[in-house]
């Protein structure tokens, strides 16, 4: 168990409906980073959010957004959905401002869009 | 530019045999180079990572080495088992702030 929790886990919507993918970073963890896993592929950074302030920006379509909140939970928002976001979405967290030293994983949010 | 890849996509040995997998990076300022393991379902595990300033770390049957000059940098799993079978991600950070994965290596142990 990282300690990184995500919900739903799995979550069924129609195409251009919205959905909120939620996560809580491991105790004590300031950075809040989302990625995008679809079939076959990598792992697609999308944002990452450091107490609170967007700090990077990965390929984020329009259609996507995220937040951190003061108690340093984050949601995904996804709109207009559409069937190639099918994908499974991970959150991660770690102490610092970066990517320099490790990133937990969640266990992921599999988005079907049917 | 910001690039990680990583080879090969798959890989299949016997039980006991050595796996090694391979990637490559571009952003000279990539100090951090940290390896993933991700099993079916799951979120990827962290499973060594090793820094700019050494060039080999070894944990138990896991070691990665690094060359800074030639910008790669390489996972070794010595006397694989069954339960090594996972899909393996290399990353570096990048000079933005983001963290780029490799492709990912689909390790197959065989018993």
């Amino acid at each position: 168990d990282s300690g990184v929790t995500q919900t739903p886990k799995h979550l069924i919507t129609a195409t251009g409906q919205r959905v909120t993918l939620r996560c809580s970073p491991r105790s004590g963890d300031l950075s809040v980073y989302w990625y995008q896993q679809s079939l076959d592929q990598g792992l697609q950074f999308l944002i990452q959010y450091y107490n609170g302030e967007e700090r990077a920006k990965g390929n984020i379509l329009e259609r996507f957004s995220a937040q951190q909140f003061p108690d340093l939970h984050s949601e995904l928002n996804l709109s207009s959905l559409e069937l190639g976001d099918s994908a499974l979405y991970f959150c991660a967290s770690n102490v610092g401002q970066g990517p320099g030293n490790t990133i937990y994983f969640g266990e992921g949010s599999w988005l079907t869009v049917v | 530019g910001e690039n990680v890849e990583q080879h090969p996509s798959t890989l299949s040995v016997q039980e006991g045999d050595s796996a090694v997998i391979k990637c490559t990076y571009s952003d000279s300022a990539s100090n951090y180079f940290p390896w993933y393991k991700q099993e079916l379902g799951k979120g990827p595990q962290l499973i060594i990572d090793i820094r700019s300033n050494v060039g080999e770390k070894k944990d138990q049957r896991i070691a990665v080495t690094l060359n800074k000059t030639a910008k790669h940098f390489s996972l070794h799993i010595t006397e694989t088992q069954p339960e090594d079978s996972a899909v393996y991600f290399c990353a570096g950070p990048s000079n933005t702030g983001k963290l780029i994965f490799g492709q990912g290596t689909t390790l197959q142990v065989k018993p």
